[in-house]
This record gives C-alpha cells, structure tokens and sequence, in this order.
C-alpha cells in the first residue's frame, strides 16, 4: 500500500514562472520529507528535506511546504528555468526503521 | 572518481545464471543501501548496511544476496532470478546522519534484464 502519492505524473510551466509540486501522504509517523531530483539516465540527486517539526524550509529558488493536518507536503520552485526540466520525488522517513517511502515522481518540463 | 559509482550500468541475464551488481562510492560515508525501481513503481528499500553491518532487510527473497566488504564497497548477487526482477537497481550512500534524516546520495543505477 502506498504511502506517499505523487498525483500529477506531469506538469508544464512556462521559464520564469513557479512550478508547484504537490505530494500527499498516509503514514503520521513520518519524521523527514523529502525531495529528490532525476535527470534521465541519472540517479536521483537530493534537492530539499524539512523536518516534521516545520512547516515550511527554503533553500534559494527551492521552497517545501508541509501541512500536517492535511498530510500534505508541496515543493515549489520559483522562478523556474528550462534546467530544472527533471522527474522529481516525493519521499518520507518514517521515525524507526531506515526506509525511504517515495512518490511515483512528477516531470517537470519548463519551457523557454 | 568521484561520488557514487555503480557498474554494471545494464545487465542481460538468463534465470540460470549468477551475476553480480558493484558499487563503489568515493564521498567517505558509511552507510550503504540497495534501492529497487520496477516499471512503474516507486523506488523501494531492498537492503541497508552501515559500518559494513546490514542493518535492515526489507523482506528481500534470498535470490538476492548483498555483500558488503568496507564502508566504500557494496555488492549484490544475482542467482535464479525471475524475470519480473527485471527492474533498476539503485545504490546510495549517506553519512551517518543520513540513515535518520533520508538524504542519501545515489548512484546512476544498473539496469537489469531477466530473461
């Protein structure tokens, strides 16, 4: 049963405007969330975590946002540029145990 | 070399056969782990080493078989597999940190073929 959905398997969004990436999860015993980045024929490439205790991390063009009691977690990425064209994961750690829960993956494609 | 490096990056293998999947990693960390991504599934957890130890094992058949010889090497033999294994096989490593908090640095993954 899985317990972190990626529902949007695509999104398209014009260069400079914000992509917004949404996940949502099950599982309350999840401790860390997080975003992994993948460009084809690569390994995902951690982009941005934030801790259960927060509600929102940012890191340059990268915010995540959780929204507990929705179980809700959203990356956006603003302004977004034509490099940032990637699949990109959901995941969650749970607070016992070493197994990352990911999402399905969204593609991002931004376009010039 | 730098980061994590897995080879072979593609494998073909009959279901008789016995191959093996390496995985070194260059960034000093110490924990280990094998990632599974099958056709449209999400990546999953097969096995985690830390300090050379296994310290998880997440119900994987005895088919697949880790080894894990230093905190930079891990390695997972293949024998009698079936074609649905056919998937990505993905290695990671992370700092000690990493086993709480999820950030792992993978690998480009080797992609196998069961045929």
């Amino acid at each position: 049963d899985q317990q972190v959905k990626q529902n949007s398997p695509s999104l398209s969004v014009q260069e400079g405007r914000i992509s917004i990436l949404n996940c949502d999860y099950t599982n309350s015993m999840f401790d860390y969330f997080l975003w992994y980045k993948k460009y084809p024929a690569e390994g995902p490439t951690f982009l941005i975590s934030i801790s259960s205790i927060k509600d929102k991390n940012e890191d340059g063009r990268f915010t995540v946002f959780l929204n507990k009691s929705a179980k809700h977690l959203s990356l956006h990425i603003v302004p977004s540029q034509p490099g940032d064209s990637a699949v990109y994961f959901c995941a969650a750690k749970p607070n016992s145990g070493y197994a990352l829960n990911f999402g399905k993956g969204t593609s991002l494609l931004v376009t010039p | 070399e730098t980061g994590v490096t897995q080879t072979p990056r593609h494998l073909v293998m009959g279901m008789t056969n016995k191959k093996s999947l390496k995985c070194e990693q260059h960034l000093g960390h110490n924990a280990m782990y094998w990632y599974k991504q099958s056709a449209k599934k999400p990546l999953e957890l097969m096995f985690v080493y830390n300090f050379k130890e296994q310290t998880e094992n997440n119900s994987v058949p005895s088919r697949f078989s880790p080894e894990c010889p230093n905190s930079s090497h891990l390695f997972l033999h293949l024998h009698t597999l079936q074609p649905e294994d056919s998937a990505l096989y993905l290695c990671a490593s992370s700092q000690p940190s990493g086993l709480a908090t999820g950030e792992l640095f993978f690998g480009e993954g080797s992609r196998l073929t069961v045929l």
